[in-house]
């Protein structure tokens, strides 16, 4: 199972929006169960988006996600110096396994 | 609330195993699936195994696919993960994290194992 595609890095200034794709196949972004993770250095990953765009309890509103086809992508709006992290895509493939995306850093400038 | 901590990691010559352990607190354990979730170093996330609720049914990824194996002992509310032939590219935090409807919920601190000679 091959990790799917994420830009390595993305930057943005305070207040500012990003989005943040994922790519993958038809057999695990096109199975709809696609998870949006922060990491903060040193830090145990966090859930940001499930089910491509819904946000679990406590999670900002700044952050949204959506999806077309098999590329799956993160919004981040009104940047703020804490979202400095990377973020990690993932889905639930056809075959009952999980696949990350290789991860990509945001950089607040 | 949900806690999750993971223990059992350290250093290991290459052919060597190790048994990681998770022991959960603030939920019915016995209700939800789990998953095993690696990085190494510098690396991003890759996903290891997951166990069902009664520990009926296990996958694995290709990477440790015959020589890890997931379990679980649903009355100590601990999650284990045996590892086997041990491999330098093993070397990685491992974290347990709980699943909820296919997503990985909450996560551990994850446990530190280091293969080498």
């Amino acid at each position: 199972q091959s990790a799917l595609t994420q830009p390595a890095s993305v930057s943005g200034s305070p207040g500012q929006s990003i989005t943040i794709s994922c790519t993958g196949t038809n057999s695990d972004i096109g199975n709809n169960y696609v998870s949006w993770y922060q990491q903060h250095p040193g830090r145990a990953p966090k859930l940001m988006i499930y089910d491509v765009s819904y946000r679990p309890s406590g999670v900002s509103n700044r952050f949204s996600g959506s999806k077309s086809a098999n590329t799956a992508s993160l919004t981040i709006s009104g940047l703020q110096a804490e979202d400095e992290a990377d973020y990690y895509c993932s889905a639930y493939t056809r075959i009952n396994t999980w696949v990350f995306g290789g991860g990509t850093k945001l950089t607040v400038l | 609330e949900v806690q999750l901590v993971e223990s059992g990691g350290g250093s290991v010559q290459p052919g060597g195993s190790l048994r990681l352990s998770c022991a959960a607190s603030g939920f019915t354990f016995s209700d939800y699936w789990m998953h095993w979730v690696r990085q190494a170093p510098g690396k991003g996330l890759v996903w290891v195994s997951r166990i069902y609720s009664d520990g009926t049914n296990t996958i694995y990824a290709d990477s440790v696919k015959g020589r890890f194996t997931i379990s679980r002992d649903n009355a100590k509310n601990t999650l284990y993960l045996q590892m086997t032939s041990l491999r330098a590219e093993d070397t990685a935090v491992y974290y347990c994290a709980r699943d909820s409807h296919y997503r990985q919920d909450h996560w551990g601190q994850g446990t530190l194992v280091t293969v080498s000679s």
